[in-house]
């Protein structure tokens, strides 16, 4: 099984940069993903990791260190429209759904 | 269009009453997944199917079954709804031979039982 650890909540001022980090512990591992999901809308996928490394995508990068167990989301250049909810989730190998985290809820005051 | 759809979007109704949730997507996918979120909680997945003839139970199935009616259609029901199943409802779809497999949601059924 999966056990998936984030904050509860972030707090970040905007135009500045902040790093969402993401443990687990898993009988197995086969990709990382992120979500942001706004308040009352559905979650939309953000990235994935599954090697080692820094995956960029313009003002987030998200990365990865399986033997640590250990991923992170940076956001940098925050805006406002950026507090929302963000999701970590792990995927088993073999055909099991992703399992996700409680979720880190992130408010991005002026 | 939205690829994956769910009615209604939002619904009440009383205890012990019986209710159908139900989802629909265009994409093509033959994997769907019902999922519940609570404040605090985070999504809990109550059900999952990988093609027609196959259900799975997820973490939390008590209380709810599923059908799936065709690749395009995953219905949620309630057989006797309870107040403790007031909850935010996603249906999700995802595609095996897309690499990593990523999950799509979609909009969201808020029920409130009283």
């Amino acid at each position: 099984g999966q056990n998936i650890d984030q904050p509860t909540e972030m707090t970040a001022t905007e135009g500045a940069i902040v790093q969402i980090n993401c443990t687990y512990q898993t009988s197995g591992f086969n990709g990382l993903f992120w979500y942001q999901q706004h308040a009352g809308e559905a979650p939309t996928f953000l990235s994935y990791n599954v090697l080692d490394g820094l995956e960029e995508k313009g003002r987030f990068s998200s990365f990865l260190s399986r033997s640590k167990g250990y991923s992170y989301l940076l956001l940098k250049e925050l805006q406002m429209k950026d507090s929302a909810s963000y999701l970590c989730a792990v995927r088993d190998p073999g055909n099991t759904p992703l399992v996700f985290g409680k979720g880190t809820r992130l408010s991005v005051i002026a | 269009d939205a690829d994956v759809t769910q009615t209604p979007r939002n619904r009440i109704t009383k205890t012990g009453k019986r209710i159908m949730l139900e989802c629909s997507q265009t994409k093509g996918h033959d994997r769907m997944y019902w999922y519940r979120q609570d404040p605090g909680l985070g999504l809990r997945l109550i059900y999952y199917s990988f093609d027609v003839k196959d259900i799975n139970k997820g973490e939390i199935s008590d209380g709810y079954s599923v059908s799936r009616q065709a690749q395009a259609k995953f219905s949620l029901s309630l057989e006797s709804a309870i107040p403790n199943q007031t909850a935010l409802y996603f249906c999700a779809t995802s595609d095996p031979d897309r690499g990593r497999e990523t999950q799509y949601f979609g909009p969201g059924t808020r029920l409130l039982v009283l």
